[in-house]
């Protein structure tokens, strides 16, 4: 079956770094894109890995492992703006399809 | 740029009653998507055109949901009858190609409540 699995909720404090993990299962894999999403507002795209590794891009860096099925999303340096939805989603073989996560709901404090 | 424009942003309708969304997408996309997002909930895609041809719409609800891209721009999503579960957000998106690397935009949403 597809499922994609990510935390509920992951709260932090302000200049801290804060790591969401995300596990995926899908028929066939073809990128895992993460995206921010503000209550009230559209997703927008924060970042695209399809191969294994790091990619960074300034304060966010987005990690996969292709063989684990396994992804994170890396935000260092937090501010109250990072409070937000993170989804993740994959995008599987015939890149036909794009599987979203519920989401994880970061709530960053002062 | 422009990005993609949903109308309208929020709507409330009585169960039973139908719906219409309207969006247009970046120009230049080919690919056009519609998605629904219950709260608390990641997107679920209910269709997916390229140009003017349905690509996947396999979990659109056919007997009350309808979508065309009669041009290859712009797209209309109809609901009809609408029940209460159909509350949510639909979001419509937009990328060059398909997923493949594709970043793909979205929309602000519109807003629907059935009642």
């Amino acid at each position: 079956g597809q499922n994609i699995d990510q935390p509920t909720e992951m709260t932090a404090t302000e200049g801290a770094i804060v790591q969401i993990n995300c596990t995926y299962q899908t028929s066939g894999f073809n990128g895992l894109f993460w995206y921010q999403q503000h209550a009230g507002e559209a997703p927008t795209f924060l970042s695209y890995n399809v191969l294994d590794g790091l990619e960074e891009k300034g304060r966010f860096s987005s990690f996969l492992s292709r063989s684990k099925g396994y992804s994170y999303l890396l935000l260092k340096e937090l501010q109250m703006k990072d409070s937000a939805s993170y989804l993740c989603a994959a995008a599987n073989q015939a890149g036909t399809a794009l599987i979203f996560g519920k989401g994880t709901t970061l709530s960053v404090s002062s | 740029e422009a990005g993609v424009a949903q109308s309208p942003r929020y709507k409330i309708i009585e169960k039973r009653q139908s719906v219409a969304f309207w969006c247009n997408p970046i120009s230049g996309h080919a690919t056009l998507y519609w998605y629904q997002q219950i709260l608390g909930q990641g997107p679920k895609l209910l269709i997916q055109f390229q140009n003017n041809g349905v690509v996947d719409d396999s979990q659109l609800p056919k007997d009350r949901f309808s979508a065309e891209r009669l041009k290859g721009v712009d797209s209309t999503l109809k609901i009809q009858p609408a029940k209460l579960e159909d509350s949510a957000v639909y979001l419509c998106a937009s990328s060059f190609g398909g997923y493949s690397g594709n970043t793909i935009y979205f929309g602000e949403g519109s807003w629907l409540t059935v009642v």
